[in-house]
């Protein structure tokens, strides 16, 4: 079974919302990171946050992470159209070897 | 944009022959990874190396089979395609330290028909 799990899979909003997704994880990590991916296209790197961070912003994006519970949240604030595509979160292990696992994915609509 | 090649970006072909996928990089960077993305599963990890001729199992690995002669280039190589091997086939690279980014290629279609 995969490492990470977002939740939920599908979201739709209008714009202007804000938009939350959810990662579950398994097992210890050195950090999270989040992609985006526009549909038929390759992934994007949006954020890195690292073990022992809680809390990172970059632009309209803010991310947060509970290590002992296992989860991260990456908020969109004010969602715009453009920002319709797949969102995954990926970890990369303690002592993995530098692989880098991602989740299932949420798939983020936000209408006009 | 990351300087990542993937050739082909389309590929059709009959189950039992053999197919590889090529992965190009400029970036000079030691980590090299495959991935497969199919509808419901996210991106699960086939490959990856650390450095030339240096290469690991990810979580789905049956079927596949790597190499890396080069830094520059990461093949993946079906030695027999099946229709299950039907999907997305995404190259990535990273450097050498742990908390840093990947980049990915534009990805392989792969129909095993």
């Amino acid at each position: 079974s995969q490492q990470g799990e977002e939740d939920p899979q599908a979201l739709s909003i209008q714009e202007g919302e804000n938009a939350t997704m959810n990662c579950s994880y398994k097992t210890s990590i050195n950090n999270l990171q989040w992609y985006r991916q526009n549909s038929g296209r390759g992934l994007v790197h949006l954020i890195l946050i690292r073990s022992n961070e809680r809390e990172k912003h970059s632009g309209r994006l803010r991310v947060t992470l509970d290590t002992s519970k296992k989860s991260s949240s990456l908020l969109i604030t004010a969602s715009r159209a453009a920002d319709t595509a797949s969102y995954f979160c990926a970890t990369r292990l303690t002592g993995g070897g530098n692989k880098l696992t991602f989740g299932t994915g949420t798939q983020l609509k936000v209408e006009l | 944009d990351a300087g990542i090649t993937q050739s082909p970006r389309h590929k059709v072909t009959e189950t039992g022959t053999p197919v590889t996928l090529r992965c190009h990089q400029t970036e000079n960077h030691r980590y090299m990874y495959w991935y497969r993305q199919d509808p419901g599963h996210g991106l699960r990890l086939i490959h990856y190396s650390y450095g030339v001729k240096d290469t690991d199992k990810g979580e789905v690995s049956d079927g596949y089979s790597v190499s890396r002669s080069k830094t520059e280039d990461f093949l993946l190589t079906l030695e027999s395609a099946t229709s299950s091997q039907t999907s997305v086939y995404f190259c990535a690279i990273s450097e050498s330290e742990v908390n840093t980014e990947a980049f990915f290629g534009q990805g392989t279609r792969l129909t095993v028909v």
